[in-house]
């Protein structure tokens, strides 16, 4: 099962920040947070990942509480093309006990960028 | 575009017949992943590839489902005896170790229908 909880569903008015958030008050300390979208009819997409660290990318920011137990990606300028479902997912580094890498995913958040 | 190509895009077959979708991930890529999404969920991992080997395999993937993957390149998922519940889209990812991202590419997915 997914260790996370998003809100199912988010508007958001185009050119304005997005900001998604997720919990996931059981990350162990092994573990990574990673965000995929699926816009659709197409397959996920990775976005940006991190540990405990804030992040940043051409696509978004990752920003991780200090206790690691909720993060929340941001979209700086949405535009109506982000319009997809937002997975936020835990997962331990490739091959750390025993972990195949395989993502384990949520319902995610719809995210709909309106004009 | 990630690279990964998936065929057929679309198999629409009736129940009881066998089905059978190939996946190409990127070339150099020596990881790849099978995942089921059905409506309104996310996806569900299946089973996993290191090279040509098949390291891992969800309760998901019952003995009617058959996954190869012969010379370390190609992938093929075969459903023998389709169930109406086999509807569902089938995505293919792939990945490249010794990346710090660790960042699946999936391809844009085979739906089956199943009558």
């Amino acid at each position: 099962d997914a260790k996370t909880t998003q809100p199912p569903s988010m508007d958001c008015a185009e050119g304005r920040a997005a900001n998604l958030p997720c919990n996931h008050s059981t990350i162990s300390g092994n573990e990574y947070v990673y965000w995929y979208r699926q816009i659709h009819s197409q397959g996920p997409q990775y976005i940006i990942h991190g540990l405990k660290n804030n992040e940043t990318n051409e696509m978004a920011s990752l920003i991780i509480t200090e206790d690691r137990k909720s993060s929340t990606l941001i979209l700086p300028h949405a535009t109506l093309r982000d319009t997809a479902v937002y997975y936020c997912i835990v997962r331990p580094l490739m091959n750390y006990g025993g972990s195949q890498g395989n993502l384990i995913f949520g319902k995610g958040t719809k995210l709909s960028v309106k004009p | 575009d990630t690279g990964v190509s998936q065929n057929p895009r679309h198999k629409i077959t009736k129940r009881g017949q066998n089905v059978t979708f190939r996946c190409d991930p990127i070339s150099e890529h020596n990881r790849l992943y099978w995942y089921r999404q059905t409506l309104g969920q996310g996806p569900e991992f299946l089973t996993y590839f290191q090279n040509e080997a098949q390291l891992e395999k969800s309760r998901l993937l019952s003995d009617r489902f058959s996954a190869e993957r012969p010379k370390g390149s190609f992938s093929t998922l075969e459903i023998q005896r389709t169930e109406q519940g086999d509807s569902a889209m089938y995505l293919c990812a792939s990945s490249f170790e010794a990346t710090s991202r660790d960042e699946q590419f999936f391809g844009p997915g085979t739906r089956l229908t199943v009558l």
